[in-house]
């Protein structure tokens, strides 16, 4: 079983400053990694992920994240946010072995707020 | 290239009653998979097909939902009869042989 973490339900921040949702998740077999945005009245939208290879993965928008092994997180960071980065963060794991294809498992979403 | 879409965006039903949930993944997109948001949960997977066929049905809470893929394109999800605990965000989204799932705006659903 497979278990994902979003430590912060909610982050409020002021335009320009940087930002930095945290994620964690638990897993006892090897997982792809997954960051998706929600912004209002959308659907989700990919990120970036991490499937192997370097830990540091860039996204799009601007953000980032690391994927650590040995603290199992894949914490999402943004040097300066913009207004429009206001939205519902969502971090997911998916089985890394066998298929390519299966299901996600969700944390619980981290609204983030960004002020002028 | 159009995206996964799903209808109706919004409905509102009586408990009891039976509400039917469609989505329409990306064309050529052979997996299918529904996932629902109950209000101040986490996104819960429900299942997914492969084209027609069911691969992991383990997330169907009860046999009141019945899901659906006839000929392998777009696929149904009926709520049967409809309880109050039902009411949520329901995804769906679709994926070629690859890791990345695509979603959809998600039938926000509400029963009274």
């Amino acid at each position: 079983a497979q278990s994902v973490t979003q430590l912060d339900s909610q982050v409020p921040v002021f335009e320009e400053a940087p930002v930095e949702l945290r994620c964690n998740y638990s897993s006892s077999v090897s997982v792809y990694l997954f960051w998706y945005v929600q912004y209002p009245n959308q659907g989700l939208q990919l990120l970036l992920k991490y499937l192997s290879g370097s830990t540091l993965v860039k996204g799009i928008n601007g953000f980032e994240a690391e994927f650590n092994k040995s603290q199992t997180s894949f914490h999402l960071r943004k040097p300066s946010v913009h207004i429009s980065d206001t939205a519902e963060y969502f971090c997911a794991v998916k089985n890394a072995g066998g298929t390519s294809y299966g299901k996600l498992t969700f944390g619980q979403g981290t609204i983030l707020t960004v002020h002028p | 290239e159009a995206g996964v879409t799903q209808f109706p965006s919004h409905s509102v039903i009586e408990k009891g009653q039976t509400v039917t949930l469609r989505c329409d993944p990306i064309s050529g997109h052979d997996n299918l998979y529904w996932y629902r948001r109950v209000m101040g949960k986490e996104i819960k997977f429900l299942l997914h097909f492969v084209k027609e066929s069911k691969q992991d049905e383990s997330g169907m809470p009860n046999n009141r939902f019945l899901a659906e893929r006839t000929g392998g394109t777009y696929s149904t999800l009926k709520v049967q009869p409809a309880e109050l605990e039902d009411s949520g965000v329901y995804f769906c989204a679709s994926s070629h042989w690859e890791e990345t799932q695509y979603f959809g705006p998600g039938t926000r659903l509400l029963v009274l």
